[in-house]
């Protein structure tokens, strides 16, 4: 059974740097699938931050795209966020999910992590 | 403001069929499959239908889905109680490059 859990300050001061980590049990991520970041401000609905294949190959969400570092560790089956800069409209919950095989555009995710809600103040 | 558009609430009695709407434009549905979410408050977002009508092993034949041109609809037929909760579709958008979503309804049984 795939699980993702991420894990990472829930506290970060603004103009610094997010981190999150997402690791994955069950499955490893060199298998086919890509793997992304998706976060949910409060009371608000879902948005794409970024996914990426093992393979490095990576998509990311425009409007996010200049703040945000990811990155894979293959041996802890481990997937890495880093978002900088940050505002305080970058709190939100943030879920690490799997998606679809590599080159299959259907855009879903299946499992989720449980989330981890990240505030953003000083 | 979400890439895709749904009614911000819907609701329905119990045993009732409620439909949800989604809609998008050329580069997302008009292209793509869509995915649909359930998200109980407090919980991470579960798929409940993908490839417009597939469901994932363990989801009730109570949920379905259909697809035309550039909409959706996600429909519940015989609502139970349990079935309250947020529903989010979702797509891939050819445009930007990466998985859209609606912004989601909140169906309430009454």
């Amino acid at each position: 059974q795939v699980q993702l859990q991420e894990s990472g300050p829930g506290l970060v001061k603004p103009s610094e740097t997010l981190s999150l980590t997402c690791t994955v049990s069950g499955h490893s991520i060199n298998n086919n699938n890509y793997w992304g970041w998706i976060r949910q401000p409060p009371g608000k609905g879902l948005e794409w931050i970024v996914v990426v294949y093992h393979s490095g190959t990576t998509y990311y969400n425009p409007t996010l795209k200049s703040r945000v570092t990811l990155s894979v560790d293959t041996s802890k089956n481990q997937f890495s966020l880093k978002l900088g800069s940050v505002t305080a409209a970058d709190t939100a919950v943030y879920y690490c999910a799997r998606g679809p095989s590599y080159g299959d555009y259907s855009g879903w995710f299946d499992p989720w992590g449980q989330g981890t809600l990240v505030t953003v103040s000083s | 403001q979400s890439v895709l558009t749904q009614p911000p609430s819907a609701s329905g009695t119990p045993g009732q069929r409620v439909t949800i709407s989604c809609s998008g434009s050329t580069s997302n549905i008009g292209s793509n499959t869509v995915n649909w979410y359930q998200q109980v408050p407090g919980t991470a977002p579960k798929l409940l239908i993908y490839r417009n009508n597939q469901r994932p092993s363990g989801v009730p034949e109570r949920f379905s889905g259909s697809k035309s041109g550039t909409s959706a609809s996600l429909a519940i037929s015989g609502l139970q109680s349990e079935d309250e909760a947020n529903y989010y579709c979702g797509t891939w958008d050819d445009r930007l490059n990466g998985p859209v979503f609606g912004g989601g309804t909140r169906l309430t049984v009454l």
